[in-house]
């Protein structure tokens, strides 16, 4: 089966604090991504990556980056945390041409 | 500008009743759809997909999907619900067949009451 692993469950930060989110998969996938989920809006794409050290943006990318330097670890990065950055963050990993996501469990964020 | 409507934040169903969890979509383009659904505390799973072909899909846990291109819909159904079935359950559309950008739906909170 695969798996999609990311590092912390629960995270709680300070507003201007510099946010790691690391997100781990095992099966070799060349897509990755990463998503935040908010109560009513779904899942919105933050960035996508397909290949190691390529990445594209996805609709709200403003306020994050995102590192990819190996295939198996893709990093979200939230420069200077706010507090309407608080949200549930979801990893997810896919083949290249293949219809189906893999997702990680989450990691749920608090900027105080 | 691309877009999936889930029109109902809650679903209440008991137990043993059919269920429908509805999904419309605006997009331009030939749209690839998919179901996932979320259990408590986990991340999503895939439950089944329409690419091309028959208009009725069927996927995981024995649900299926219409796809209804005039209306523009790929409801969710489920001749039966099951207490378990109760869940977070989200629509998604591609519009391209590389599958690397997804437009998901609000999310629908299915209720099955014992």
């Amino acid at each position: 089966d695969v798996k999609v692993t990311q590092s912390s469950r629960y995270l709680v930060k300070r507003t201007g604090e510099k946010v790691f989110l690391e997100c781990v998969q095992d099966m070799d996938h060349e897509n990755m991504f990463w998503y935040r989920q908010d109560p009513g809006l779904g899942l919105r794409l933050i960035y996508f990556s397909y290949d190691v050290k390529m990445k594209e943006k996805g609709d709200i990318p403003e306020g994050y980056s995102v590192s990819r330097e190996k295939k198996e670890r893709f990093s979200l990065i939230l420069e200077s945390a706010s507090t309407n950055q608080t949200s549930m963050y979801l990893c997810a990993s896919s083949l290249m041409g293949d219809e189906k996501l893999f997702f990680g469990s989450g990691t749920q964020l608090s900027v105080l | 500008a691309q877009s999936v409507a889930q029109p109902e934040d809650q679903v209440n169903v008991a137990e043993g009743n059919p269920l429908t969890v509805k999904c419309t979509y605006s997009v331009s383009g030939n749209p690839y759809l998919f179901w996932y659904v979320q259990y408590p505390n986990r991340g999503l799973q895939f439950l089944l997909k329409y690419i091309t072909g028959d208009n009725l899909v069927k996927g995981s846990y024995g649900f299926e999907a219409e796809f209804n291109k005039s209306q523009t819909s790929f409801h969710l159904k489920k001749p039966s619900a099951l207490v378990s079935d109760s869940a977070l359950y989200f629509c998604a559309v591609s519009l391209t067949l590389n599958f690397n950008k997804f437009y998901f739906g609000s999310g629908t909170k299915l209720n099955v009451k014992p």
